[in-house]
């Protein structure tokens, strides 16, 4: 059973433009939430998080928003730059346990 | 700057062979993971440690098997390798129970 999902395998956007990906769980005992950006030939790196106890994390261009109500976070980049093209994953721990589950990525292409 | 390294980033092996692939970090983490990353599937969790010594299953333990002699390195086994294998491994390390997790750069290994 897949825990997290991104329901989105691919995106593509317009250099300068928004880009929005989104991943939505089932556990409600999820309480921390990360994403990740992966390029080809290269381990995941870290790229911002967010506690159950907020609602919105920003980290320059990259916002974070989680709807506990709906079990659904969204990652915002504005504006939005070739470097960004890569894999994103989204992942969840639950109370302080040392796993996370991962989505299954989204593939996201910024075109020039 | 955490590093976290793998032995090869590159692996051909033939059905059947035992295969060893290492992981060293330099930043004294308790906790050490593998996943395999396969198109669709996400990052899948294969084994994590959270001590020497110590092992846990994750998702998707069958035919592999892991040894964490030392705090610093974790090893994954396949004890006899299978096409169904060929995948990128990821392996990765966390301090405490901090869910960031850091991740090396894979290794990609092709079971012919």
């Amino acid at each position: 059973d897949q825990q997290v999902k991104q329901n989105s395998p691919s995106l593509s956007v317009q250099e300068g433009r928004i880009s929005i990906l989104n991943c939505d769980y089932t556990n409600s005992m999820f309480d921390y939430f990360l994403w990740y950006k992966k390029y080809p030939a290269e381990g995941p790196t870290f790229l911002i998080s967010i506690s159950s106890i907020k609602d919105k994390n920003e980290d320059g261009r990259f916002t974070v928003f989680l709807n506990k109500s709906a079990k659904h976070l969204s990652l915002h980049i504005v504006p939005s730059q070739p470097g960004d093209s890569a894999v994103y994953f989204c992942a969840a721990s639950e109370g302080g346990a040392q796993k996370l589950v991962f989505g299954q990525g989204t593939r996201l292409t910024i075109n020039p | 700057d955490v590093k976290v390294t793998q032995s090869s980033r590159y692996l051909v092996k033939r059905t059947g062979e035992k295969v060893f692939l290492e992981c060293v970090q330099d930043m004294d983490h308790e906790n050490m993971f593998w996943y395999r990353q396969d198109p669709g599937l996400g990052l899948r969790l294969i084994y994590f440690s959270y001590d020497v010594k110590m092992k846990e299953k994750g998702d998707i333990p069958e035919g592999y098997s892991v040894s964490r002699e030392k705090k610093e390195r974790f090893s994954l086994i396949l004890e006899s390798a299978s096409t169904n294998q060929t995948s990128m491994y990821l392996c990765a390390s966390s301090l405490g129970w901090d869910p960031e997790q850091f991740f090396g750069p894979g290794t990609r290994l092709t079971v012919l």
